[in-house]
């Protein structure tokens, strides 16, 4: 079965300094991959997502991702963070076997808290 | 900018009872699903729906739930009887196409007393 693994569920970081948010995923065929963002009391919203290409993904707000396949990973960075970036940060999956499915696989998701 | 609405944004309920969760999709949408999220989890998968079908649903989407789109522009979840179980957040999301971005309602909150 697939599944998709945030190993952090809070990362505390210090305004203007980098941060990277984890994701593993399992899975026995391809995927393409998202990371979504909560801010309080909202909905999710799209970050970026790899459908394929350039492993490199940059998505809005200035952050980024890395798909890399031998590590299943798909790491989540951005190099200066700002307070207004404190927010839940959802990674997910879907399956890529002919269109036969396109739900969303989620990740438990990861509280970025960006302090002053 | 065109957003997914989701009403009520609270629904308290007591156990037994059932509940109807209203999604107004964005207007050229054609592909609609419900997720949910109960408190600490992840966020699961219930159902997609599209050409007034069902076209996927999770094992959690059992003969409690229904959906459909009574008036071509709600769409709804039925939750018949409800069980403490199922109290949790419940997104909508919608897209324009089977590989689309999917786009997300800022939920509803269930609580099942």
């Amino acid at each position: 079965a697939q599944s998709v693994t945030q190993l952090d569920s809070q990362v505390p970081v210090f305004e203007e300094a980098p941060v990277e948010l984890r994701c593993n995923y399992s899975s026995s065929v391809s995927v393409y991959l998202f990371w979504y963002v909560q801010y309080p009391n909202q909905g999710l919203q799209l970050l970026l997502k790899y459908l394929s290409g350039s492993t490199l993904v940059k998505g809005i707000n200035g952050f980024e991702a890395e798909f890399n396949k031998s590590q299943t990973s798909f790491h989540l960075r951005k190099p200066s963070v700002h307070i207004s970036d404190t927010a839940e940060y959802f990674c997910a999956v879907t399956l890529n076997y002919g269109g036969a499915t396109n739900k969303l696989i989620f990740g438990t998701g990861t509280l970025l808290a960006v302090q002053p | 900018e065109p957003e997914v609405t989701q009403t009520p944004s609270h629904q308290v309920t007591q156990m037994g009872q059932e509940v109807i969760l209203r999604c107004v999709p964005i207007s050229n949408h054609l592909y609609f699903y419900w997720y949910r999220q109960i408190l600490g989890q992840k966020v699961e998968f219930l159902v997609s729906f599209y050409n007034n079908e069902i076209s996927e649903k999770s094992e959690i989407f059992d003969d409690q739930f229904s959906v459909e789109r009574p008036d071509g522009s709600n769409f709804t979840l039925k939750i018949r009887s409800t069980k403490l179980e199922d109290s949790a957040m419940y997104f909508c999301a919608t897209s324009g196409g089977f590989f689309n971005e999917q786009f997300f309602g800022p939920g509803t909150r269930l609580t099942v007393l």
